[in-house]
């Protein structure tokens, strides 16, 4: 089983500053076979970025995916009020599907 | 549009079963697979299994496969997840999620709203 592992559990951020979202896997994610999800409490998670750098449909370009192997990022360039949420990657690329133990974006 | 309408929120006794219901509209059933995770108060999501809606075949993770079982009826272009045998540790929100059958494009677009499970003597 891959484990995933997000860092850091929780980032304090004001709007219109960079967030920076790290995912490391346990054993190597093969053809970066990795999601990004955002989700809001109370809500199913909305996908972001899929293959590690592909932006999902309809979701703005200030979100971008990166990395490859065991080592993989999800940067918002300017947080906007709504993008204060839990974020959690997503690996699969063997069975089972294994999800990160999500950071928390919060306003600072 | 695709849509994923999950049955109500239960509250079960322990030893009891739980059935929840995933309706799909807006493409072709059986031309996909519906898979199932889960969610604790405060925790992960936690991926349970899927069933390919064409021909039924199913896989469990190892963490539940002796306890869930999912089944689906194409006329109703519905799929369904029960667990027996609960216990407090099943307290979590239940969600459905589609996907094409071809593994590599196992991420989830497209969710049901989550089915709250509630077990509690």
């Amino acid at each position: 089983e891959i484990v995933l592992t997000q860092s850091p559990g929780t980032l304090s951020l004001s709007p219109g500053e960079r967030a920076t979202l790290s995912c490391r896997a346990s054993q190597s994610v093969s053809s970066t076979y990795l999601a990004w999800y955002q989700q809001i409490l109370g809500q199913a998670p909305r996908l972001l970025i899929y293959g590690a750098s592909s932006r999902a449909t309809g979701i703005p370009d200030r979100f971008s995916g990166s990395g490859s192997g065991t080592d993989f990022t999800l940067t918002i360039t300017r947080l906007e009020p709504e993008d204060f949420a839990v974020y959690y990657c997503q690996q699969y690329s063997s069975s089972p599907l294994t999800f990160g133990g999500g950071t928390k974006v919060e306003i600072k | 549009q695709v849509q994923l309408v999950q049955s109500g929120a239960e509250v079960k006794k322990p030893g009891a079963s739980v059935k929840v219901s995933c309706k799909t509209s807006g493409y072709t059933f059986t031309n996909h697979v519906i898979h199932w995770m889960r969610q604790a108060p405060g925790q992960r999501l936690e991926w349970m299994g899927w069933i390919n809606a064409g021909d039924g075949y199913t896989q469990y993770s190892q963490n539940f496969q002796d306890r869930v079982t999912f089944t689906r009826d194409t006329s109703a272009s519905t799929a369904y997840m029960e667990v027996s045998s609960l216990r407090s540790e099943d307290t979590a929100v239940y969600f459905c999620a589609n996907a094409m059958s071809d593994s590599r494009y196992w991420y989830f677009i497209h969710w049901g709203r989550g089915t709250l499970v509630t077990v509690s003597s």
